[in-house]
């Protein structure tokens, strides 16, 4: 199992600013990725975070607004730039730990980051 | 087209009472698994319980379980003897063989009434 801590855990930023979202899991796994979560809506894909290599991105999602690095393999980070009210979501990292698409004890998630921007 | 389909967006339960909460979904690999997470309002996700395509008998964890009827392609979880901790919204999800990412449902807000 993998047990992940996210800092912070809550925040209120201004228009125009940038957050930087940091992901800690307590060993290495084999994939990291970063979830955002609209008000009332389903969990939505933001990235795939490749250690060591620029992250995969899901369709409607670009770097430039969703800079995300990982250096290793159990830390990650997301940064939300030039902020506007519509990324007010929570956003929730995750990893994967297996090697094979269907175990369920290999998906874990992080407790969330609520992001609200005014 | 949606993988994953919760059609119910809220459901009621008095305390105690069982409450079945509806998925059904779409995939044309033989080979996937199903899950099920809670969140609470304070936003993380609790992995549930998991069921796998090729398994024989429905999955238990303790007062949830999981109604699979692979011919229909529904996935029901079941929550016996209601708790007011239950309330929370429900996530049904999808993973197909030899892929990392699963597909997830709207979601089930639930509600438990005392």
């Amino acid at each position: 199992s993998a047990v992940i801590s996210q800092k912070p855990s809550r925040d209120i930023c201004q228009r125009g600013t940038s957050l930087t979202i940091q992901c800690q899991v307590d060993s290495q796994v084999t994939m990291m990725f970063w979830y955002r979560q609209q008000p009332g809506q389903s969990l939505t894909l933001i990235a795939t975070a490749n250690q060591g290599s620029e992250a995969t991105y899901e369709s409607g999602f670009v770097i430039d607004k969703f800079p995300i690095s990982r250096p290793n393999l159990t830390f990650s980070t997301l940064t939300v730039s030039n902020m506007s009210p519509e990324d007010s979501s929570i956003y929730l990292c995750s990893a994967f730990t297996g090697t094979s698409g269907t175990s369920y004890n290999e998906q874990f998630f992080g407790p969330g980051t609520r992001l609200t921007v005014l | 087209a949606q993988k994953i389909t919760q059609t119910q967006p809220g459901m009621f339960v008095q305390e105690k009472e069982a409450v079945t909460l509806d998925c059904t979904y779409d995939t044309s690999d033989p080979s996937y698994g199903l899950f099920w997470y809670k969140q609470p309002s304070s936003g993380e996700m609790i992995f549930l319980i998991y069921q796998g395509s090729y398994d024989q008998q429905n999955a238990t964890e303790g007062r949830y379980s999981l109604n699979f009827q692979k011919a229909r392609k529904s996935a029901n979880l079941v929550i016996s003897a209601s708790q007011l901790g239950d309330s929370a919204m429900y996530f049904c999800a999808m993973r197909e063989v030899g892929s990392y990412i699963p597909t997830f449902g709207r979601g089930t807000s639930l509600i438990v009434h005392p």
